[in-house]
């Protein structure tokens, strides 16, 4: 099966709090692609990053992160000093490479709020 | 680059007529999908396209139906409306899959209500 779980369905912090989003996911593909959108209040739905399977390094940009780990098959993501302007719903989404199966799994998401 | 445009951005129906979602991209992507967003239930794929001419279908499809006559364009037609299709709709396109997968643009989604 093939499945992406994001358990934390709403995350409260405070501004400037660190805050981290969990994804699980689930493949029997070796090779696959994992991807992090955001969906602002405005509705749109923004790419953040894509990984693939073979690069597990760490990627930081500005004030997120994102922690790849095969060996608990998660993918998650921190904000740093979060502000007003993350607040969004983030979604994380599994990519299986095999054959010509070009369909993105998606998580439900998880809501997040910044409070001043 | 207009990137993927997406029209009406809002549609009241009543139930059992029909209409069209519009979806176009200026960048030349070879894919392109429609998606329904619904409170609680995430993203699923209604239809996607790997190429002009070319279709399938993804995770719920009934009751909708595509094609693809150009890269461009992707239209969506939502046969006879039923309240059940009230949701949020969303076009998506990216570059082609094969050799590896790339990020998909949406476009600004078209919220629709059926009465």
């Amino acid at each position: 099966a093939q499945k992406v779980t994001q358990a934390q369905t709403e995350i409260s912090v405070v501004e400037k709090e660190d805050v981290t989003l969990d994804c699980v996911y689930e493949t029997r593909d070796t090779t696959y692609y994992l991807f992090w959108y955001k969906q602002p209040p405005s509705g749109e739905l923004v790419f953040l990053i894509r990984r693939n399977s073979f690069d597990e390094q760490n990627e930081i940009s500005g004030r997120y992160s994102w922690n790849f780990q095969k060996s608990t098959s998660s993918f998650n993501f921190t904000i740093t000093a979060s502000q007003v302007v993350d607040s969004a719903v983030y979604f994380c989404a599994l990519s299986p490479n095999a054959g010509n199966n070009r369909k993105l799994i998606w998580g439900l998401g998880t809501s997040l709020a910044v409070n001043p | 680059n207009a990137g993927v445009t997406q029209t009406p951005k809002f549609q009241v129906l009543k139930t059992g007529q029909s209409m069209t979602l519009q979806c176009a991209q200026d960048m030349n992507h070879e894919y392109m999908s429609w998606y329904r967003q619904d409170p609680g239930m995430g993203l699923r794929l209604i239809h996607y396209s790997v190429g002009a001419g070319i279709t399938d279908q993804g995770e719920v499809p009934n009751g909708y139906n595509v094609s693809r006559s150009t890269t461009e364009d992707f239209p969506l037609r939502l046969l006879s409306a039923a309240p059940s299709q009230t949701s949020v709709y969303f076009c998506a396109s990216s570059y082609p899959w094969g050799g590896g997968t790339y990020e998909q643009y949406f476009g600004p989604g078209t919220r629709l209500t059926v009465t």
